[in-house]
């Protein structure tokens, strides 16, 4: 198998304060997780590449010193939104690179509103 | 640069009526193609992909796609539609993370 999971599946914070999102490969190793944002009725739009002992790499327009990602080990990544305000409130989504199939493996999806 | 564009943002079909929804893809190398489907406040399920071999590609719930690289296209169709089967649909092209169409939401009518 190759399962991904989220932690939490959804938070409501206040704003100002800082939201912290795990993804998880549970039965495969990911030297890269991939996390993703999705706003409501629209597609998912990738906001950076992590990569396992290495700093992330970000898209263009996404602010790394809001999004910090870390990928400390070959199963765990994650997402800090930091200082959250009511625009970061989207649904964010990782995934794992699983070598040697050419796909990537989705978490469930974490739901974040910040008030 | 790799992209793909969904042609339709929203389909609409009777239950048992054939299932299309378009797909193209822009690559400058042999592209890896996927479908998903995301149902409500839920995370993506992969219908299909395609990587290499034989163009047409069968998944789950009955939905096939046929890769036409002189078409540049990897349309998904269903030959009889479900209820079930109502839902966002999204094309995406693997490259460094997935990029994603802007999805197409089916409606099924009874």
């Amino acid at each position: 198998g190759a399962v991904v999971s989220q932690h939490p599946s959804w938070v409501i914070c206040k704003s100002g304060t800082s939201v912290k999102i795990e993804c998880r490969s549970l039965d495969f190793q990911a030297t890269t997780m991939f996390w993703y944002r999705q706003f409501p009725k629209q597609s998912l739009m990738l906001m950076a590449t992590s990569n396992e002992g290495s700093k992330a790499t970000y898209e263009q327009g996404v602010e790394k010193d809001k999004f910090l990602i870390n990928h400390a080990s070959l199963t765990l990544s994650t997402l800090t939104v930091t200082s959250a305000h009511p625009e970061d409130s989207s649904f964010y989504i990782c995934s794992a690179d699983k070598r040697p199939y050419n796909e990537q493996f989705f978490g469930p999806g974490t739901r974040l509103t910040v008030l | 640069a790799q992209s793909v564009t969904q042609l339709g943002s929203h389909v609409s079909v009777s239950e048992g009526a054939l299932v299309l929804l378009r797909c193209n893809y822009s690559s400058s190398v042999p592209p890896y193609l996927f479908w998903y489907v995301q149902y409500p406040n839920q995370g993506l399920q992969l219908l299909l992909k395609y990587t290499t071999g034989a163009t047409l590609v069968k998944g789950i719930n009955g939905f096939e796609a046929e890769f036409k690289k002189s078409e540049t296209s990897f349309h998904l169709t269903k030959p009889s539609a479900h209820m079930s089967d109502a839902a966002e649909y999204f094309c995406a092209v693997s490259g460094r993370g997935m990029r994603f169409g802007a999805g197409t939401r089916l409606t099924v009518k009874p």
